[in-house]
Formats: structure tokens, C-alpha cells, sequence
């Protein structure tokens, strides 16, 4: 099983809405991350988790929350969004944490604030 | 830091002939050099990657990539495309310490027609 997960696959939230999104993989990987793309852009790099810890946070804005409940999942929580935060956002994991890994990527989760 | 240029938005081509993508890199150490493919709809998929040794790396579908240090490029070449190559290929670097947080160039669009 090479697959990482991700659901919703669609997302649609106002600005005062909670929302999760979720990502899980069963490929034994201790590094987890959080990437966003906008339209036509490359992807950017938000969170990663290595062995269930924060290790990285580029500078997100607090209404992002991630969390990894355990190794297999990993969850982004969303508040109080602004429509700008609209994207795909995408899940990746590597079993290396360091900067040789390949990245296996899912399909993403497409948000839309309104 | 570490950055990616791929100069090219868009490159259209009859299937069956060759291809060139162009990525050049800038850094002031020294990196380890990606090319992932993101079909529509879908997250992103490794294609190659140099990390170190043959400067002409194989990877998946029958693309390969030469590493020019002296030029600082990277760039990913199929000898015959097919339809189904169609769609967005991203080049990524990253810094040779720490963890994986691959910068991503602004990716580079094939349109294989027949």
C-alpha cells in the first residue's frame, strides 16, 4: 500500500466554521506533512511532523492547527478561515525524514471559503 | 536558501517527439535535485531524482534528468512523449541537512497533442 489518504476531497466553508481536514497512510512513515497549493502555483510548504512531534512550522497563521493523533494519521484542524485560505490542500509523508526522501503525496483536499 | 527556476510556463509538443524541461537551481550549498509530475486532479508523483554520483539520472516513464553543476540545471528530458505526459512537472530542491522541505519551482505545463 503506497497510498496516502485524504479526505474530504471538497471542502466548502465559511469564514466562521470549524472544519478538519484528514490524512492517514499505512506505509509505516515517521514524517508527515502539510503543504498548500493555490491555483497555478507550486505547492508551499506549511507543517511537518517527524515521529508524531512538530518540527516545522513555516510561520502558518493560528487559525491552521495541525495535529498528529499517531503515526498513520494526521489532521489539519481549520477556524476561522479567510477566503484567501482557499487551495488544494495536499498531504505528503516520507519514510526518511531527512532531505533525500521522496515525498508521497495525496490527492489533496480543495477548499473553498466563502 | 534555496531556490527553482523554471523559466518555461508552458510547453506544447506533438506526441511522439522529443522533450526538454529547464530547471535551474540556486543555492549556496549543496542540494539534492527533484522532478515530481501532477496530473490533473491528482497530488504529486516523483518522477527522479539526483542526490548524488552519475549526473544522468532514469526515472519513471522514461524520463531522465542531467545535473549540471557549472550550470546549475536540471533539466528533465523524454525522447518521445506520449499523450498521457500531459500535465504539470514541478522541479524541487533541497538543502543537503536537516529535513525534508523541498522548494518547489513554479512548474512548468507539457501539452502533448496529436
Amino acid at each position: 500500500d503506497t497510498e496516502v489518504t485524504q479526505t474530504p476531497k471538497h471542502l466548502v466553508m465559511g469564514m466562521t466554521n470549524k472544519k478538519s481536514l484528514k490524512c492517514e497512510q499505512h506505509m509505516g512513515h515517521r514524517a508527515m506533512y502539510w503543504y498548500k497549493q493555490k491555483a497555478k502555483k507550486p505547492p508551499e510548504l506549511m507543517f511537518v511532523y517527524s515521529y508524531e512531534k512538530l518540527s516545522i512550522n513555516e510561520s502558518v497563521p493560528s487559525r491552521f492547527s495541525p495535529e498528529c493523533p499517531n503515526s498513520s494519521l494526521l489532521n489539519l484542524h481549520l477556524h476561522a478561515l479567510q477566503p484567501e485560505d482557499s487551495a488544494l490542500y495536499l498531504c505528503a509523508s516520507s519514510q526518511e525524514r531527512g532531505p533525500t526522501g521522496e515525498l508521497f503525496f495525496g490527492e489533496g483536499s480543495r477548499l473553498t471559503v466563502l | 536558501a534555496q531556490s527553482v527556476t523554471q523559466l518555461d510556463s508552458q510547453v506544447p509538443v506533438f506526441e511522439e517527439a522529443p522533450v526538454e524541461l529547464r530547471c535551474n537551481y540556486s543555492s549556496s550549498v549543496s542540494v539534492y535535485l527533484f522532478w515530481y509530475v501532477q496530473y490533473p486532479n491528482q497530488g504529486l508523483q516523483l518522477l527522479l531524482k539526483y542526490l548524488s554520483g552519475s549526473t544522468l539520472v532514469k526515472g519513471i516513464n522514461g524520463f531522465e534528468a542531467e545535473f549540471n553543476k557549472s550550470q546549475t540545471s536540471f533539466h528533465l528530458r523524454k525522447p518521445s512523449v506520449h499523450i498521457s505526459d500531459t500535465a504539470e512537472y514541478f522541479c524541487a530542491v533541497s538543502g543537503n541537512t536537516g529535513f525534508q522541505k523541498l522548494v518547489f519551482g513554479t512548474g512548468t505545463r507539457l501539452l502533448v497533442s496529436p
